[in-house]
């Protein structure tokens, strides 16, 4: 099956700094979503982003499935951004995937004040 | 509009005890699955359904079983709960552009333990 890395593994931050996380993945994709478990575990979905760039506020992805990377960048962080993000992928089987999502590791995020 | 609601939010199960996990959802979504959890790790993939009447496997469907017979509801089932089943389940649902399943929404999860 498809393989999703994400890095860095883990990340430490200082309020207001900006970061970058990426996810690479092994196989043509038509589905990609950005994902943030919060500390007390709710997924909420970030951006729905198989191609090109997106903006939500303080956050942006962009994805270039030609290369197969995805990157998630977010810019003068909170305390409230801390927790876990997760890239998730899906690989098109006879022209569908269903949305059947391959989850990455994830990357462990903490803002300090 | 309240999303994807599971019940419970915590369960301890005896080893060979058998429950259901309940979801539903309210945003009239075609595609639903559920996912399971381990300590530090990604999620994957049980089982999902295209639609009422439709189910299939996914990464992960050994010691589970579903059914959908409606649109809305998506109940999990586990059979002879064994350690190996405990975990954070999460089921989802996602809405269909040109029958590509495109954004997903998760539930709230569920607290699994098997002791």
């Amino acid at each position: 099956g498809i393989q999703v890395e994400q890095s860095p593994p883990d990340l430490i931050l200082q309020e207001g700094a900006n970061s970058t996380l990426r996810c690479n993945f092994s196989d043509s994709v038509n589905n990609l979503q950005w994902f943030h478990q919060n500390p007390w575990g709710q997924l909420i979905n970030l951006f729905y982003i198989p191609s090109g760039t997106k903006q939500n506020g303080r956050l942006s992805a962009t994805t270039v499935a030609t290369e197969r990377y995805s990157l998630l960048y977010i810019s003068s962080s909170q305390t409230t951004d801390s927790g876990v993000y997760f890239c998730a992928v899906a690989v098109p089987r006879g022209g569908t995937s269903y949305g059947k999502l391959t989850f990455g590791q994830g990357t462990i995020l903490t803002v300090h004040p | 509009n309240a999303g994807v609601t599971q019940t419970p939010k915590f369960r301890i199960l005896k080893i060979g005890q058998s429950m259901t996990l309940q979801c539903t959802q309210d945003m009239n979504h075609n595609y639903m699955y559920w996912y399971r959890q381990d300590p530090g790790m990604g999620l994957k993939l049980i089982y999902y359904s295209v639609g009422a009447g439709i189910t299939d496997k996914g990464e992960v469907p050994n010691g589970y079983n579903v059914s959908r017979s409606t649109t809305e509801d998506f109940p999990l089932r586990l059979e002879l709960a064994a350690p190996s089943q405990t975990s954070v389940y999460f089921c989802a649902s996602s809405y269909t552009a040109r029958g590509l399943g495109v954004r997903a929404f998760f539930g709230q999860g569920t607290r699994l333990t098997v002791v």
